[in-house]
């Protein structure tokens, strides 16, 4: 089975550059997270959807950051403009609600973002 | 708010010892703790997770944890390690009210012949 696929898998781009990162969750699973992982703050809650609904995007940093998730089959991290400090790596994951709370939720490799 | 402390950032083992992640948590609400392993460049994996019975969990690769209650803990432990167990090792945690998971900052474990 196809794991959660994020693309790309890496990026480098300049400053005040939009940046979009997307991800592809496991079939069938209806929450989608977005992390970030810094050597700074460890791995941090970007923002996750239930459903497609978005339902806490209290670990947004800033108004730069935007998520969307238009259909159970993808979901856009989009960063606009981009600053140097945004560089990390950026991981998508899922997890199928419908088995219960408690279900483990399955990574995708990753995006690593340098801003320069 | 929950919270998850990893107490050692880096722990250094030669292979065939025995090792000890040390994980504790903070709630006010019972929770499912989660220890996940990541390789270098890639996700994160889910080694053992505890919802409920059993307070000793059995993972993957030779893995095991512990739930106390009591003491807020869930250690990750492994009687003999391998080379190929270096990884970094991350504990979370989630409430049994919600889906996201809290994460600690991370163990780096390094293992050498």
């Amino acid at each position: 089975d196809a794991g959660v696929i994020q693309s790309p898998r890496h990026e480098v781009t300049e400053m005040g550059q939009e940046v979009t990162l997307r991800c592809k969750p496991i079939s069938g699973h209806n929450s989608l997270f977005w992390y970030r992982q810094t050597m700074m703050r460890g791995l941090e809650l970007l923002i996750y959807f239930n459903n497609n609904v978005p339902i806490d995007d209290s670990g947004m940093p800033e108004d730069r950051f935007s998520a969307k998730m238009p259909n159970a089959s993808f979901s856009t991290l989009k960063i606009q403009p981009s600053e140097p400090r945004d560089s990390a790596v950026y991981f998508c994951a899922s997890s199928a609600m419908a088995g219960g709370l408690g279900q483990p939720q399955h990574f995708g490799d990753g995006t690593r973002l340098s801003i320069l | 708010a929950q919270s998850v402390t990893q107490l050692d950032s880096q722990v250094p083992v030669f292979e065939e010892a025995p090792v000890e992640l040390r994980c504790n948590y903070s709630s006010s609400v019972s929770v499912y703790l989660f220890w996940y392993v990541q390789y270098p460049n890639q996700g994160l994996q889910l080694l053992l997770k505890y919802l409920s019975g059993s307070t000793l969990v059995k993972g993957i690769n030779g893995f095991e944890a512990e739930f106390n209650k009591s003491q807020t803990s869930f250690h990750l432990r492994k009687p003999s390690v391998h080379i190929s167990d270096t990884a970094e090792y991350f504990c979370a945690v989630s409430d049994q009210g919600g889906t996201a998971l809290i994460f600690g900052k991370g163990t780096t474990l390094s293992v050498s012949s």
